[in-house]
C-alpha cells in the first residue's frame, strides 16, 4: 500500500540499549523527518532529510544518529538508549520543502512509534 | 529561532458549535501548515496555508503573514473533530520546521 509506515508501532528496551526506529516511504518523497512528541513540548524535529544521503539536525539532534542510503528509508537509531528519550516518535515525507518557496508540498506523516526507556 | 504560539491551549465545546484557533508567530515565515491530531494519535494535514484563505468542507484558514498570524475555523463541530489541533511553520531565516503546542478540542455530543 502507498504511504508512509513505522515500525515498530511499539518499543520497550532499557537504558544503554541501541534501539532503531523504522521509516519506510513508497511516494518517491525527496525530504523525510523524525520528530518526537512529549507532553508539554508538542513536536520537536530531531532530524531531517533532503534527499539521499543527505541528512541535517533539527532542533533536538542530541543522541541520535541517522542514514539515508536509499529515498525510501529514513531510520533512526538511539546508539545508548536514556529514559529522557521515552516519547512518541513520527516519521514524516514531503515531495519538497524548500527555503523561499511557496510550493503546495504537505508533509504526511505516519502513525508513530510508542518508545519506553526502562 | 521562531516562536510559534496558539490559542486557546484547551476548548471544550457543543457538538454544533463554531471555533477558531489561532496561531501566532514570531518573524516572518516560508510557510505554514495546520494539523489534526486525532484521539489514536493520528496526525492528518488539514492545510498547507502559507497566505491567503483556503477552505475544505466544515474546515477553513487564513493566514494573514504580514501580521503574522493564521486562524483555524470549525463549523458546525462534530465528535469527531475532537483532538489537538497544531500549528506548524518554518522560519524564512532557516529551514526547520516549528510547531506550536497545539489546541486541544473537546466536543460534546
Amino acid at each position: 500500500d502507498a504511504g508512509i509506515t513505522q515500525s515498530p508501532r511499539y518499543k520497550i528496551t532499557e537504558t544503554g540499549r541501541q534501539v532503531t526506529l523504522m521509516c519506510h516511504q513508497t511516494w518517491s518523497h525527496s525530504y523525510m523527518f523524525w520528530y518526537r512528541q512529549d507532553l508539554g513540548h508538542g513536536l520537536r524535529l530531531i532530524y531531517y532529510s533532503a534527499a539521499a544521503d543527505i541528512t541535517d539536525k533539527g532542533e533536538v539532534p542530541d543522541g541520535y544518529v541517522v542514514s539515508r542510503s536509499k529515498t525510501e528509508n529514513f531510520p533512526l537509531t538511539l546508539e545508548s538508549a536514556t529514559r529522557s528519550q521515552t516519547s512518541v516518535y513520527f516519521c514524516a515525507s514531503s515531495e519538497r520543502y524548500g527555503t523561499g518557496s511557496y510550493s503546495n508540498q504537505p508533509q504526511h506523516f505516519g502513525d508513530g512509534t510508542r518508545l519506553s526507556i526502562l | 529561532g521562531i516562536q510559534v504560539e496558539q490559542s486557546p491551549p484547551d476548548l471544550i465545546l457543543q457538538e454544533g458549535a463554531n471555533s477558531t484557533l489561532r496561531c501566532n508567530f514570531s518573524d516572518s515565515v516560508n510557510n505554514l501548515q495546520w494539523f489534526h491530531q486525532n484521539p489514536w494519535g493520528q496526525l492528518i494535514n488539514l492545510f498547507y496555508i502559507p497566505s491567503g484563505t483556503k477552505q475544505n468542507g466544515r474546515l477553513s484558514a487564513t493566514t494573514v503573514a504580514t501580521e503574522r498570524y493564521s486562524l483555524l475555523y470549525i463549523s458546525s463541530s462534530q465528535t469527531t473533530d475532537s483532538g489537538v489541533y497544531f500549528c506548524a511553520v518554518e522560519g524564512d531565516r532557516d529551514d526547520k520546521i516549528i510547531f506550536g503546542k497545539g489546541t486541544r478540542l473537546h466536543i460534546l455530543p
